[in-house]
């Protein structure tokens, strides 16, 4: 099945340390979505990019749609201790179906 | 937070035996979609509906069947549960096919 590359697979930082993660397919995408996984709950959508090249933020969160269709990545400025979790990028293929495919996610723990 | 509940939240069963999980959601969304986590492998689909009476497959399928006979309501069932089937499995809806997708808080089963 298709797959998304997602690394690095775990961040070990401290607090006020910028973060970088990336993801990286053979496939290209229509969109490219960001989530927050939280412990025992479900993932929130962070970013959500629609245009090749594009780049948006939200708040420390600064995300890029990549040129080719096939990459995006998600930085996370001055980290602090609740930004910690389990980031998962997504592909959208389809816009009739809505399929999505995730990464494999990034688990980031930040220390105080 | 989008209005989507799982039921239960937690099951232990064993092999063999027939589980019926359930997603609701208050928001009239069309689109509702049945996602398994594993370890290293991110969230995968299992099954999505489109509508009322309204399914497709996804990626991980095979063991899996799905209803949607309201809008509201989402059944996964496993016929037979199997130990590769332990899982968290979470629910997802979005307005469309190229909308948000918003996840329920998950369904934590464990197949003995």
């Amino acid at each position: 099945g298709q797959q998304l590359n997602q690394s690095p697979q775990s961040m070990f930082i401290q607090e006020g340390e910028d973060v970088s993660m990336n993801c990286t397919s053979s496939s290209i995408f229509n969109t490219w979505l960001w989530y927050k996984q939280e412990p025992g709950e479900g993932p929130v959508l962070l970013i959500a990019l629609y245009k090749a090249g594009e780049l948006t933020s939200n708040g420390r969160l600064t995300a890029q749609f990549g040129i080719t269709r096939k990459d995006s990545f998600l930085n996370i400025s001055a980290s602090i201790p609740s930004d910690v979790g389990i980031y998962f990028c997504a592909g959208l293929f389809s816009s009739n179906t809505g399929k999505l495919i995730f990464g494999q996610g990034t688990t980031l723990q930040v220390k105080p | 937070d989008a209005g989507i509940t799982q039921s239960p939240r937690h099951k232990v069963t064993e092999t063999g035996t027939p589980v019926t999980l359930r997603c609701h959601q208050t928001e009239n969304h069309r689109y509702m979609y049945w996602y398994r986590q594993d370890p290293g492998h991110g969230l995968r689909l299992i099954h999505y509906s489109y509508g009322v009476k309204d399914t497709d497959k996804g990626e991980v399928s095979d063991g899996y069947s799905v209803s949607r006979s309201k809008t509201e309501d989402f059944l996964l069932t496993l016929e037979s549960a199997t130990s590769s089937q332990t899982s968290v499995y979470f629910c997802a809806i979005s307005r469309g096919g190229t909308d948000t997708q918003y996840f329920g808080p998950g369904t934590r089963l464990t197949v003995l």
